[in-house]
């Protein structure tokens, strides 16, 4: 069974852009999150999306926004980029309900890594 | 609230000795633990995971990880590290109904 692809994998935009990033989650996975994660800040949790529905949301600003398409696709966008938007950010799928509902695991891709100059 | 603290950044050992990485966690409900390794330039690898069964579990490549409640510790152990252990190493806390949790992570190093 395949994994978890990003695409693309890396990307450069400079400031006041928009970026898309887009995820694949395995066959049959129906939860989809969204990692970003810094060397000053780790991994922070940015949503979760099941079901086309966003089920949970962390604490960025409303320049991150996300959706999930009808075969779980997902994706990512940020508007108005900012240098502090430079980022590896990890996508990960889970069979059901992840964060939102029990504790299934995560599988993640390889990251798309963002650098805004 | 639920919190999870990885107590070292840094993480040196010789090829062939013991590897212990230390993962500490705070939650008000039963926790689901996990572990997660990141190689260079790679996503996410899970290594093993704790949902309330056997306390002692067994992951991939030969690392396994304890709960201890009454430590409220997830330590990481392998008995015997390789060079391919090099990599980071991500603690994960999760309860139902909350947001995932990472710790800071852990830098192995492997020295020859």
């Amino acid at each position: 069974k395949a994994g978890v692809t990003q695409t693309p994998r890396y990307l450069i935009k400079t400031r006041g852009q928009q970026v898309t990033l887009s995820c694949s989650p395995i066959s049959g996975h129906r939860s989809v999150s969204w990692y970003q994660q810094t060397p000053g800040q780790g991994l922070q949790f940015l949503f979760e999306y099941f079901s086309e529905t966003q089920r949970n949301k962390g604490n960025f600003p409303g320049r991150f926004s996300g959706r999930q398409f009808s075969n779980s696709r997902s994706e990512m966008n940020v508007s108005t980029l900012e240098l502090g938007d430079s980022a590896l950010y990890l996508c990960a799928s889970s069979l059901a309900l992840g964060l939102a509902g029990g504790t299934d695991t995560q599988y993640f891709g390889p990251g798309t890594r963002l650098t805004v100059l | 609230a639920q919190s999870v603290t990885q107590l070292d950044s840094h993480v040196s050992v010789s090829e062939g000795t013991p590897v212990l990485l230390r993962c500490n966690y705070s939650s008000s409900y039963s926790p689901s633990l996990f572990w997660y390794v990141q190689h260079p330039n790679k996503g996410l690898q899970l290594l093993l995971k704790y949902t309330s069964a056997a306390t002692l579990v067994k992951g991939i490549n030969g690392f396994e990880a304890e709960f201890k409640k009454s430590e409220t510790s997830f330590h990481l152990t392998k008995p015997s590290a390789h060079m391919s252990d090099a990599a980071e190493y991500f603690c994960v806390v999760m309860t139902r109904g909350d947001k995932i949790i990472f710790g800071k992570g852990t830098r192995l190093h492997i020295l020859p």
